[in-house]
């Protein structure tokens, strides 16, 4: 069973832009929630990631907001450049890693 | 840092031959996962050890597939037989501490069973 649902499959936003990629989580004894960000030929490469005892965290232009009660978390890049085209993948932890499907996000100069 | 080790990084072989794909986690870290990832199914923890001991193998497909971690700084993943539907990306990553931290994954291994 999908653990962690993650949409929309992709997402094509111009450069500037904000791009939003949403998850949904079912088991409540996650604890940690990474974004990971993956270029073709490489590995997933931790993007930011949040505890559930905070509702946002902000990197640089990547921000994820959490809501704990709707068991939901989202990945939002803000001013969006053709370098962040890549596919990014949510998750989900308490102990070992479920992921979402992916989202491959293209950024239109 | 070297970061994660994988070897080789592609893989061609036929069906019904044994492949064995090798992973060497960063140093210092005490857990180590195996992924696969394919279009249709996406990124699946196939198993992870913790302290080279197995704890979850219940992503393995298959009798077919077993993975050992010999010491610290040494993983392997055997498949034998290969099948044509074995035919994926596999990852390894390592962390301080079951997951609960951030993993570091390797470059991944491309297999091909032809």
């Amino acid at each position: 069973q999908q653990q962690v649902k993650q949409s929309p499959q992709s997402l094509i936003v111009q450069k500037g832009g904000i791009s939003i990629i949403n998850c949904a989580y079912e088991n409540t004894a996650f604890d940690y929630f990474p974004w990971y960000q993956q270029f073709p030929g490489k590995g997933p490469a931790l993007l930011i990631a949040i505890r559930p005892d905070v509702s946002e965290k902000k990197e640089g232009r990547f921000t994820i907001s959490f809501n704990k009660s709707a068991k939901q978390f989202s990945l939002h890049i803000m001013d969006s450049q053709p370098g962040d085209s890549a596919t990014y993948f949510c998750a989900a932890s308490r102990g070992d890693m479920r992921f979402g499907a992916g989202t491959r996000l293209t950024v239109k100069p | 840092d070297a970061g994660v080790i994988q070897s080789p990084r592609h893989e061609v072989t036929e069906m019904g031959q044994e492949v064995t794909l090798r992973c060497k986690p960063i140093s210092g870290h005490n857990s180590l996962f195996w992924y696969r990832q394919t279009m249709m199914r996406g990124l699946e923890l196939l198993i992870y050890f913790n302290n080279n001991v197995p704890i979850d193998d219940s992503g393995m497909p298959e009798d077919r597939f077993s993975a050992k971690m010999p010491n610290a700084s040494f993983s392997t993943l055997k498949i034998q037989p290969s099948e044509p539907r074995d035919s994926a990306v596999y990852f390894c990553a390592s962390s301080l501490n079951r997951g609960r931290y951030e993993q570091y994954f390797g470059p991944g291994t491309r297999l091909t069973v032809t």
